[in-house]
């Protein structure tokens, strides 16, 4: 079964400009999930999709994050300017369903200079 | 804001030593707890999900307790090896509308040769 794809696995961005990263969750998983993990603390949840719909975003920098997940399969987390407190390595992980186990990708290395 | 506190914050054995470390968490609405390992370039992987009082798991020499009444789970590593050496977190499901995981900062434990 293949797993969570991501794509960048590394970007290098100057402040002020924008950065997408995309995620590809495993086939049939309704819930998919976006994680900021900056250096030193654990991962904080972003937003979570259940199918298209969001069910929550509580912790989303609504003002300069953004994401999407289109026909309820892939998704896009987008920033745009980015900030240098942006650096961080950003999980996507998807579960079957809101509250079974969570699979996660290999993230995307974000640094912001 | 909901807590989940990991100790302790880094760990260094030697080669065949016995380690654990301990997570804690709000005992209210409490659904599940993961353990993942996460080690550096490669997706977290999920260890156990455990959740009923005085759940005990094991998965060849790492094994997991946990007790829900007041709020806290053990992992433990017997015999630690090298390839034993990456970041274990913790991550708290708790009854409500999104259960949503809620990470502790973890454990970065390093195994010396």
């Amino acid at each position: 079964e293949a797993g969570v794809a991501q794509s960048p696995r590394y970007k290098i961005i100057e402040k002020r400009q924008s950065v997408a990263f995309w995620c590809n969750p495993i086939s049939g998983h309704a819930t998919l999930y976006w994680y900021q993990q900056i250096l030193g603390q654990g991962p904080k949840l972003l937003i979570q999709f259940q199918n298209n719909g969001v069910v929550d975003d509580s912790q989303l920098p609504k003002d300069r994050f953004s994401a999407e997940r289109l026909k309820g399969v892939d998704s896009t987390l987008k920033i745009q300017p980015a900030k240098l407190e942006d650096s961080a390595v950003y999980l996507c992980a998807s579960s079957l369903e809101v509250a079974s186990q969570a699979f996660f990708g290999q993230g995307t290395r974000l640094t912001v200079v | 804001i909901l807590n989940v506190e990991q100790s302790p914050q880094s760990l260094h054995v030697q080669e065949g030593d016995s380690t654990n470390f301990t997570c804690s968490f709000p005992s209210s609405n409490f659904y599940a707890l993961h353990w993942y390992r996460w080690e550096t370039a490669k997706s977290p992987e999920a260890l156990f999900v455990m959740t009923l009082n005085g759940d005990e798991k094991k998965k060849g020499r790492i094994s997991a307790t946990l007790n829900t009444k007041e709020g806290y789970s053990y992992l433990y590593i017997k015999g630690s090896q090298p390839e034993d050496s990456a970041t274990y977190l913790c991550a708290l499901r708790r009854v409500d509308s999104s259960y949503k995981l809620i990470f502790g900062s973890g454990t970065r434990l390093l195994v010396r040769p």
